[in-house]
């Protein structure tokens, strides 16, 4: 089956520091990864989705300065948390798509900012 | 706009009853999914229901969508302890995916 890992699990970071997360398709190529953020006992929301090779589509309310997210290669994306702040602190899960047209969810990564 | 809606939110079972899950959406969906989330961890993928009609079973699991009433159920069947954990609905349409606020089971002996 399809399988999509995340890297690193767990961060802590200190505020006003940058963290970047991986998300990567280990057997298969994505040619669109989604990312969401999951607060304490909430559903998914979507932050974005990016195509390899082009910009991300952001959704309302989700800053792009702030959350950056390069798609360089159909089995890699990254999301770059940049001047983190408590506030950030969350569940990031990223998914991944490829031709079969379903998402795979990797394990998520928890960002933990003091 | 692609609005989902799960209920309940909250749903506490003693075990060996059944119960329903609700999922309604708003516009026209190319599938509807529904996930399990264990407490820490990400999303498993319990099915995916493609066509008006579509019903799938697994385990105490079964899964049903109505594309005419933009509806589908999760239904339990005589829970037991192990299927405690947030379930989720996600539809697709257009490209984007939206998801249910969740139902947090509890099945209690």
């Amino acid at each position: 089956g399809a399988v999509v890992s995340q890297h690193p699990s767990r961060v802590i970071c200190k505020s006003g520091t940058s963290v970047k997360i991986e998300c990567r398709s280990l057997d298969f190529q994505a040619t669109t990864m989604f990312w969401y953020r999951q607060f304490p006992k909430k559903s998914l929301m979507l932050m974005a989705t990016s195509n390899e090779g082009s910009k991300a589509t952001y959704e309302q309310g989700v800053e792009k300065d702030k959350f950056l997210i390069n798609h360089a290669s159909l089995t890699l994306s990254t999301l770059t948390v940049t001047s983190a702040h408590p506030e950030d602190s969350s569940f990031y899960i990223c998914s991944a798509r490829g031709g079969s047209l379903e998402q795979y969810f990797g394990p998520g990564t928890r960002l933990t900012v003091t | 706009e692609l609005k989902v809606e799960q209920n309940p939110l909250f749903l506490s079972m003693q075990e060996g009853k059944n119960y329903t899950i609700y999922c309604n959406y708003s516009t026209t969906s190319d599938r509807l999914y529904w996930y399990r989330q264990d407490p820490g961890k990400s999303l498993e993928s319990l099915f995916v229901l493609l066509s008006n009609g579509a019903v799938k079973q697994e385990g105490r699991l079964m899964a049903s969508l109505d594309t005419k009433a933009r509806l589908s159920t999760l239904h339990i069947t005589a829970a037991v302890h192990d299927l405690s954990a947030t379930y989720f609905c996600a539809v697709e349409g257009a490209g984007d995916m939206r998801f249910g606020a969740g139902t947090r089971l509890t099945v209690k002996p």
